[in-house]
């Protein structure tokens, strides 16, 4: 199973909404990935994090590596129609272990 | 397109047949991933590949399952005598050698439906 608590779930916003979006996790990771996944897609990846407290940017996405190591989070500024899909953290050590993802909707 | 590209996007076979799955990683990248990915979960990690050697499997891979990357390119997995529980999207990363496993970029997956 899962060993990342991915929250919300899920989340409904208005167009133009900033957005946040968290994940922590027992273990402590060495990084942090975020990929954004469209329906029947696979994973595209947004944002890499290699060092605690690490704060990186992507356009409108912004996130950061936790300072213990063990959660990450990422902010959606300006929320646009096409942000909408499931967002997915990731942590890694040996292998890579994803969590249960956020589904985001953005209403026009 | 040089993305990781897998074949096919989708499969529908009956419950105890064998199917196989292709996938074509980034061309400079030498290792390779599979995971399997079921509705509303995150993909889990099945195996792993650097150039032709197989270094890692999860207790998710069973004995039904192989994966072989004969010549380090690309790779394919079989799954024998399928079940319904192996209905799911199968997804094929790859990623560089350099580092620890990161940055790994994902192929659009194979959706199997066992009926």
């Amino acid at each position: 199973g899962q060993q990342l608590n991915q929250s919300p779930q899920s989340m409904f916003i208005q167009e133009g909404e900033d957005v946040s979006m968290n994940c922590t996790s027992s273990s402590i990771f060495n990084t942090w990935l975020w990929y954004k996944q469209d329906p029947g897609e696979g994973p595209v990846l947004l944002i890499a994090l290699y060092k605690a407290g690490e704060l990186t940017s992507n356009g409108r996405l912004t996130a950061q590596f936790g300072i213990t190591r063990k959660d990450s989070f990422l902010n959606i500024s300006a929320s646009i129609p096409s942000d909408v899909g499931i967002y997915f953290c990731a942590g890694q050590n040996n292998d890579m272990r994803f969590g249960a993802g956020t589904r985001l909707t953005v209403k026009p | 397109d040089t993305g990781v590209s897998q074949d096919p996007r989708h499969k529908i076979t009956k419950r105890g047949q064998n199917v196989t799955f292709r996938c074509d990683p980034i061309s400079e990248h030498n290792r390779l991933y599979w995971y399997r990915q079921t509705l509303g979960q995150g993909p889990e990690f099945l195996t792993y590949f650097q150039n032709e050697a197989q270094l890692e499997k999860s207790r998710l891979l069973s004995d039904r399952f192989s994966a072989e990357r004969p010549k380090g390119s690309f790779s394919t997995l079989e799954i024998q005598r399928t079940e319904q529980g192996d209905s799911a999207m199968y997804l094929c990363a790859s990623s560089p050698g350099q580092g620890a496993h990161v940055e790994q970029y994902f192929g659009p997956g194979t959706r199997l439906t066992v009926t």
